[in-house]
């Protein structure tokens, strides 16, 4: 089955700077990468996705790239706001036509003022 | 339109009692998940349907799990025996096809066994 990877488990970075979150997978029939960002107490929300057929896709402050040769995936913050406090789960969908997806244990980030 | 809806949203239990947890997908959605996700870590899924058959059961983390799905909408996992270590915030996503589509998550079921 897909195994996720998640690294760091805690990133704090500093109002205005960037923060990076990256993930390995492990089933090269994954085609399906989503970020989902869940505030505390709170269900997770998507933010952004890619599919294998592209290798890098941006929304606005957000930006998530794939290498489909080394099986990872990163997620970019830019200009990060406090309001991007929050843990961020990366997943793979392990096939396509498979289950569910296999989450990363996620990343907590902390966005000091 | 209505989100993904979970009940109850809290369920304290004890030890040994069975629990049957709800999920009310968007209307519409053919594919319905349901993960598990323990107090600081990430979500584990369980058991995934498409309309109402489920082709892979090997996420239930045991034979006490089993979930179901009527009418292609509602779906009810049922945990028998309740175990401390089922202690979990339960969760429900639905998607309009299975495969390549965004999973829409409920708000959960934060389950307490004691």
């Amino acid at each position: 089955g897909e195994n996720v990877e998640q690294h760091p488990s805690t990133l704090s970075v500093q109002e205005g700077d960037s923060a990076v979150i990256k993930c390995t997978y492990s089933d090269s029939a994954s085609n399906y990468f989503p970020w989902y960002k869940q505030e505390l107490g709170k269900r997770p929300q998507l933010i952004i996705d890619i599919r294998s057929n592209v290798g890098e896709k941006k929304d606005q402050r957000i930006a998530v790239t794939l290498n489909k040769t080394a099986k990872h995936f990163s997620l970019h913050i830019t200009e990060t706001q406090p309001e991007d406090s929050a843990v961020y789960f990366c997943a793979a969908n392990g096939g396509g036509g498979a289950d569910g997806l296999t989450f990363g244990k996620g990343t907590h980030l902390i966005i000091q003022p | 339109g209505a989100g993904v809806s979970q009940s109850p949203s809290n369920k304290v239990t004890e030890k040994g009692k069975d629990v049957e947890l709800r999920c009310d997908p968007i209307s519409g959605h053919t594919a319905l998940y349901w993960y598990r996700q323990s107090l600081g870590q990430g979500l584990e899924f369980l058991i995934y349907f498409q309309g109402n058959s489920a082709p892979d059961k090997s996420g239930l983390p045991s034979d006490r799990f089993s979930a179901e799905r009527t009418g292609g909408s509602v779906s009810t996992l049922t945990i028998q025996r309740t175990q401390q270590e089922d202690s979990a915030v339960y969760l429900c996503a639905s998607s309009p096809l299975q495969g390549l589509e965004t999973q829409y998550f409920g708000p959960g079921t934060r389950l307490l066994v004691l």
